[in-house]
């Protein structure tokens, strides 16, 4: 399944480095979703875009900040990140963003911050 | 607030056994409820959702049926097999308004021994 695409897969960077993580969706969808899954912690909702225009931030801290540029791309850029965000990053994409719609993830990026 | 509610894991059992994952969900409204499925190394992939109450999911041999009386959405498979070793995770799409966020549960890891 290739329909949501995520690199890199693997980053590693220290806390006062500044990366991206880039998501890529192939199915025409409108909405787009960032979340974050921690060890023994439930995955967590960051950001939701419908459409382009952010709809959700979860009372994300500042150092993440997403962007949209089109309904096809979404990216996460992270800057003075802390080891406790040391995570699997995963980005989804859906039809619309009803709640009926099915959410297709792509397959995470590993994030390890030193 | 909306929650989802899932039995822990580790789950063992030999191949052809019998399958129940439990699920129980806290929600306001009409919520949508899923299964979705991670297989090692992988993002997670829908396995079967329901949208409204009595509906029943299935695929691939597994079932769940949306009980509002309940509030379950019990997965349920006849006979597992080894290909079956994953995390599970139940969710809800709570949809306030037009809004579909996921709200998932911790998650269950099967393995599934020869």
């Amino acid at each position: 399944e290739t329909g949501v695409t995520q690199t890199p897969r693997h980053l590693v960077m220290g806390m006062t480095n500044k990366k991206s993580l880039k998501c890529e969706q192939h199915l025409g969808h409108n909405a787009m979703y960032w979340y974050k899954q921690s060890a023994k912690k439930p995955l967590e909702l960051m950001f939701v875009y419908n459409f382009k225009e952010q709809t959700e931030n979860n009372s994300v801290p500042s150092r993440f900040s997403p962007e949209c540029p089109n309904s096809s791309h979404l990216f996460l850029h992270l800057h003075t990140l802390q080891p406790e965000d040391s995570a699997l990053y995963l980005c989804a994409s859906s039809q619309g963003g009803s709640r009926t719609d099915t959410q297709y993830f792509g397959p995470g990026t590993r994030l390890t911050v030193l | 607030g909306n929650s989802v509610t899932q039995m822990e894991g580790p789950v063992t059992l030999s191949e052809e056994a019998f399958l129940t994952i439990n699920c129980t969900y806290t929600a306001t409204g009409y919520p949508s409820l899923f299964w979705y499925v991670q297989y090692p190394g992988e993002g997670l992939q829908l396995l079967l959702k329901a949208t409204k109450a009595d509906d029943k999911g299935s695929n691939k041999g597994f079932e769940a049926t949306y009980r509002k009386e309940t509030t379950s959405f019990h997965l349920e498979k006849g006979s597992v097999q080894v290909s079956d070793s994953a995390v599970y995770f139940c969710a809800l799409s709570d949809g306030g308004g037009s809004q579909g966020n996921l709200i998932f549960g911790k998650g269950t890891k099967l393995s599934v021994k020869p």
